[in-house]
């Protein structure tokens, strides 16, 4: 099945900015959201309608989206942010998923 | 509080069906939309379908349609997904989400998530 597409791993240190991406060919003309998970949990919610980010998700959390690719960051990246990450967008009228990406902080 | 409460693990048979419950609560039910999502094990999540219980909208992901049925129960606030002719590759786990009020194209996300069920097709 198609997904979006995003780099498998990400490698950042604490404090530093993590930026992960997401890429496919109807991205733009629809809205993005990202979710986080972590190993053998339900994934949580970071960012919705591209930029929005939900009640209890802290500040360091951001997102844009411009033309076919979307942008995750992390501000300030802390050890307990490591987890996987997956946008969720379209693509040709369809509601599809990234293959994730595993953030690592070390 | 929201709470999405799913039902308990499966095994079936390949070409058999499954139908898991998720159970809502802590908001007004059929207002919100309830969304199905399975996961296989190590890769992204795949978009199976919702349902407006309000007004019984449904919409199904392509690659499920003909195979896939979204139901919801307002007097108990529970939303029903069953998944027919099973496969193997039909082993994930799936996921109950509540996105936000009503449609439109801002309203795909899920804000809440069950706690997942594992599906297991084998012979």
């Amino acid at each position: 099945s198609r997904e979006l597409t995003q780099p498998p791993s990400v490698s950042v240190s604490p404090g530093q900015t993590a930026s992960i991406t997401c890429s496919g060919d109807d991205l733009g003309y629809k809205y993005v959201s990202w979710y986080l998970q972590k190993a053998g949990q339900s994934p949580v919610l970071v960012m919705y309608q591209d930029s929005k980010r939900p009640s209890g998700i802290p500040e360091r959390f951001s997102a844009s989206s411009s033309g076919n690719t979307a942008t995750l960051t992390i501000a300030g990246t802390q050890v307990l942010d490591e987890a996987d990450y997956y946008c969720q967008g379209w693509d040709r009228s369809d509601v599809v998923f990234g293959g994730g990406t595993k953030l690592t902080v070390l | 509080q929201v709470q999405l409460v799913q039902s308990g693990a499966e095994v079936k048979r390949p070409g058999s069906s499954v139908k898991i419950s998720c159970k809502t609560s802590g908001d007004t039910f059929s207002s919100y939309t309830v969304t199905w999502v399975r996961q296989a094990p190590g890769q992204g999540p795949e978009w199976m379908g919702r349902i407006i219980p309000m007004v019984d909208v449904v919409e199904y992901g392509k690659r499920f349609q003909g195979r896939v049925t979204i139901t919801a129960d307002k007097s108990t606030s529970t939303v029903y997904m069953e998944l027919t002719s099973l496969r193997s590759d039909d082993t994930a786990v799936y996921y109950c989400g509540r996105g936000p009020q009503g449609g439109g194209s801002g309203s795909y996300y899920l804000e809440f998530w069950g706690q997942g069920t594992l599906v297991t097709v084998s012979s």
